[in-house]
């Protein structure tokens, strides 16, 4: 069974930081782009940023840009979102999905941004 | 960036009776190879999203066959042909093609009247 398990998540001030963890199981980690996406309380889905199999390439939207990091680390199965200067228009749960076509998504982990 | 619309916003249902979302894309879904990467998710109150349909009309897993997706290019639909209680959720269109990003449109709560 294809399972993603985010971690990480919590309160931090403005200006702080946060890296979030995805640990997957149960398909080829390693093949498979991967996502992170977000929701802020009340909204909709947002995408934050994506990665390429074997980490080649890397993407993020323009509200993110600059302070995220993405990366992944193959042998552990692992995909990681390390956020920077982060803002509280970054509260938001943010959720592991796998693929390009989000066919499986995790739970969620729960980012709070404020003093 | 693609930008996704979806109407309409609310949408109340008597159980047993059909229900039908409409998404719209601002360009063309149809991807070099030929194939439209279409996607619609669910997300009931209080879960995370899951994927419902994927390349316009093909159910995923487990997907109850009340669930049907159409279309083409521009214009999308999502009809759930009667019903349950349990579809109370949002629901949103999701595109692939034009990746990066994933954008998704903003979302229709069905709800029971």
């Amino acid at each position: 069974e294809v399972q993603l398990l985010e971690s990480g998540g919590g309160l931090v001030q403005p200006g702080g930081s946060l890296r979030l963890s995805c640990a997957a199981s149960g398909f080829t980690f390693s093949t498979y782009v991967m996502t992170w996406v977000r929701q802020a309380p009340g909204k909709g889905l947002e995408w934050v940023s994506g990665i390429t199999g074997g980490g080649a390439n890397t993407y993020y939207a323009n509200s993110v840009k600059g302070r995220f990091t993405i990366s992944r680390d193959d042998s552990k199965n692992t995909l990681y979102l390390q956020m920077n200067s982060l803002r509280a228009e970054d509260t938001a749960v943010y959720y592991c999905v796998k693929g390009g076509w989000a066919d499986v998504w995790g739970q969620g982990t729960t980012v709070t941004v404020s003093s | 960036d693609v930008v996704m619309t979806q109407s309409p916003l609310s949408l109340p249902v008597t159980l047993g009776q059909p229900a039908s979302i409409s998404c719209r894309s601002n360009q063309s879904l149809v991807k070099s190879d030929g194939n439209t990467y279409l996607n619609w998710v669910q997300q009931r109150p209080g879960q995370s999203p899951r994927r419902l349909i994927h390349m316009v009309s093909t159910r995923d897993s487990g997907v109850p066959d009340r669930f049907s997706g159409s279309g083409s290019a521009t214009d999308f639909t999502l009809k759930i042909s009667r019903v349950e209680a349990e579809d109370v959720g949002v629901y949103y269109c999701m595109q692939s093609t034009h990746w990066p990003p994933l954008t998704f449109g903003g979302g229709t709560k069905v709800e029971i009247k």
